[in-house]
């Protein structure tokens, strides 16, 4: 399983474009990037999923390049509802994923 | 997710006593896992089963068993529990073919 890393934290004002990046150098060729959301004492929700290029549901976006060693997840104008881990985690259709500490956003008024 | 379920939601017991977490899901899928997450910390993998059949040990297994009674329910057993069980655990399911999860309410244990 490739080990992704991500920044520990993030703050943002509402309103605003969040962009949270994540490394995942090893990543093997049959692998997907996924991206979950998780609030306090509630289970890891699924965001987005996305192989290369560019993704985009109703959500987020997501953006990864051609070497596919990272990919950055895009929250479009955040509200206080945003205010969440978000995990990044690579993997295949084995369905094992592993996750890794996340990154903490923070959403003011 | 609703149809997710875990029983119990929350339980407090003694150290030694024996406690089974529930899954039930309604989604048809074949792949079931278990997950324990510690404050502040990721989720990691306890067991994992792609079918009735099928038992497989995750990345923290000791300590704990697993019982796949059928394809819709998955339950995790912590034979004589410790301190440092303590924790919130998490039941997921996913499709054949794909790796996204869909994770239950959790159940949050404490063992005194």
């Amino acid at each position: 399983l490739a080990k992704t890393t991500q920044p520990i934290s993030m703050d943002s004002y509402e309103g605003q474009e969040v962009n949270i990046t994540c490394s995942h150098n090893n990543i093997a060729t049959n692998d997907y990037i996924t991206w979950y959301q998780q609030f306090p004492s509630q289970g890891p929700r699924f965001i987005i999923q996305g192989y290369k290029t560019k993704v985009t549901n109703e959500v987020a976006s997501l953006f990864i390049p051609a070497d596919r060693k990272s990919s950055t997840l895009s929250l479009p104008r955040v509200s206080l509802s945003d205010t969440a881990v978000y995990y990044c985690l690579v993997g295949d259709s084995w369905g094992k994923l592993q996750f890794g500490a996340g990154t903490q956003v923070v959403v003011t008024p | 997710d609703a149809d997710v379920t875990q029983t119990p939601r929350n339980r407090i017991t003694k150290t030694g006593k024996r406690i089974m977490l529930e899954c039930s899901q309604t989604k048809g899928h074949d792949r079931m896992y278990w997950y324990r997450q510690d404050p502040g910390l990721g989720l990691r993998l306890i067991y994992y089963s792609f079918d009735v059949k099928d038992i497989n040990k995750g990345e923290i297994s000791d300590g704990y068993s697993v019982s796949r009674q059928a394809q819709a329910k998955f339950s995790l057993s912590l034979e004589s529990a410790i301190p440092n069980q303590t924790a919130l655990y998490f039941c997921a399911t996913s499709g054949r073919g794909t790796d996204t999860q869909y994770f239950g309410p959790g159940t949050r244990l404490t063992v005194l």
